[in-house]
């Protein structure tokens, strides 16, 4: 069965600083997606990038950087040049086979980004 | 961009009564639903998977009998919430997912508080 795991329950980071959101995951498909997902305090779910599992570069939008390691099962979230706009909580998923099968996606369980001015 | 409409966005309700939730995909065909549930400060546990024109598909755990869903088109599915009792208090959020497309797109969400 596929597994999210996000280590991080909570973590800081200065205004302008990069800050680095883990996480792992387990699945015995080849083909998958990675998703992540940004929750502020209103409850929306905003998109924030994607990876396929055939995707060979790293993804990257604007701000946000997907930092894909295959073979260890990391697909770790890089925000550059936080802003205070940054602070919510963000869900890394996992979609098991091809992205047109409409497969479920699972979260893991979350990490609360605080900046700090 | 794909849009999903999730209403109510808040209901208080009275134990034992029913509550339903809407979401409708605005300017696609929503093939796929799936409904998930979150408690604060934890993660989004999906419920179940619904098909349009089939009977959902639920999580391990979760009473069919009491979170009864249809998904009777593709632009409406409907999580209806039957004898509620304090406990169900919770957000409850659906998301869509189109033919052919890789993204997911979710509702605002439903704050249900059962009184």
């Amino acid at each position: 069965a596929q597994k999210i795991t996000q280590t991080q329950p909570g973590m800081f980071v200065q205004e302008k600083e990069a800050v680095t959101l883990d996480c792992t995951y387990d699945t015995s498909d080849q083909s998958y997606g990675l998703f992540w997902y940004k929750q502020p305090s209103s409850g929306e779910m905003i998109f924030l990038i994607y990876q396929g599992s055939y995707d060979e570069q790293n993804a990257t939008e604007g701000r946000y950087s997907l930092n894909f390691q295959k073979a260890r099962k990391s697909a770790n979230l890089v925000i550059s040049a936080s802003q205070l706009g940054d602070s919510a909580m963000y869900f890394c998923a996992m979609r098991e086979g091809p992205y047109n099968q409409g497969g479920k996606l699972i979260f893991g369980q979350g990490t609360e980004l605080s900046v700090k001015p | 961009g794909a849009v999903v409409s999730q209403h109510p966005s808040w209901v208080i309700c009275k134990s034992g009564t029913s509550v339903k939730i809407e979401c409708r995909s605005l300017d696609f065909q929503a093939t796929t639903m799936f409904w998930y549930r979150q408690f604060p400060k934890q993660s989004l546990m999906l419920m179940a998977t619904s098909n349009e024109g089939s009977k959902a598909t639920y999580e391990q755990g979760v009473e069919k009998d009491k979170f009864l869903i249809n998904h009777a088109s593709l632009t409406l599915s409907t999580l209806t919430v039957t004898s509620a009792h304090p406990e169900d208090s919770s957000f409850y959020i659906c998301s869509a997912s189109g033919l052919g497309d890789y993204g997911y797109t979710f509702g605002s969400g439903t704050r249900l508080t059962v009184v």
